[in-house]
């Protein structure tokens, strides 16, 4: 069966720090990987997303960046954080060629101080 | 451009009793609709689609949907409603980039 991991789970980072949360999906190959942002507990905004190695579209413009390394590995990066960048991310996955249905990470709570 | 609409911030049922989430969706072509649910500090599970076929849907733990062309809606619906129930509630359509627009969410608070 597929899983998808999340690490760090939580993560407290001054301003003007890095970051780095990673996704990683098993038991699957090829599939479709997303990062969202929750803030305030409540509605979902779409980062980025990737059909493949190397291949990532951004959603929003904003401090962050996303990589995909592996075909099963999603990076959410930043060279500086700002307060803003507070929230709960939540990296998803589905397979290519389905009828779109997400499954979701146990998600990475971030707080900028 | 597709979107959900979640009118109800918040819903509060007494256990036992029905419990419906609304949700009205706008879109171009056949809708493909998902409901998904967020207990605190945790991921989204999944609940249940629809793509096409019967009205209505079945899904994880009770739930189910119906769907309603005429009207755009895909509410979500339980006919006995449990204190664990109580989350965050999420409408969703896919569009046709193959990716999900959310609704805002409902808070669902079931009391004993």
């Amino acid at each position: 069966s597929q899983t998808i991991h999340q690490w760090p789970a939580t993560l407290v980072q001054p301003v003007g720090s890095p970051l780095s949360l990673e996704c990683t999906v098993e038991g699957t190959s090829n599939p479709n990987l997303y990062w969202y942002r929750q803030a305030a507990g409540r509605g979902l905004q779409l980062l980025f997303y990737s059909v493949g190695i190397g291949q990532i579209s951004s959603e929003v413009p904003q401090n962050l960046s996303a990589s995909r390394p592996q075909d099963r590995q999603f990076i959410l990066s930043s060279k500086k954080l700002l307060l803003s960048d507070s929230g709960f991310y939540l990296c998803a996955w589905r397979t290519s060629g389905n009828t779109g249905e997400l499954f979701f990470g146990e998600g990475s709570r971030l707080t900028v101080l | 451009a597709q979107s959900v609409a979640q009118p109800e911030d918040q819903v509060n049922v007494a256990e036992g009793n029905p419990l419906t989430v609304k949700c009205t969706y706008s879109v171009s072509g056949n809708p493909y609709l998902f409901w998904y649910v967020q207990y605190p500090n945790r991921g989204l599970q999944f609940l249940l689609k629809y793509i096409t076929g019967d009205n209505l849907v079945k899904g994880s733990y009770g739930f189910e949907a119906e769907f309603n062309k005429s009207q755009t809606s895909f509410h979500l619906k339980k006919p006995s409603a449990l204190v664990s129930d109580s989350a965050l509630y999420f409408c969703a359509v896919r569009d046709p980039r193959n990716k999900l627009s959310f609704g805002a969410g409902t808070t669902v608070t079931v009391r004993a």
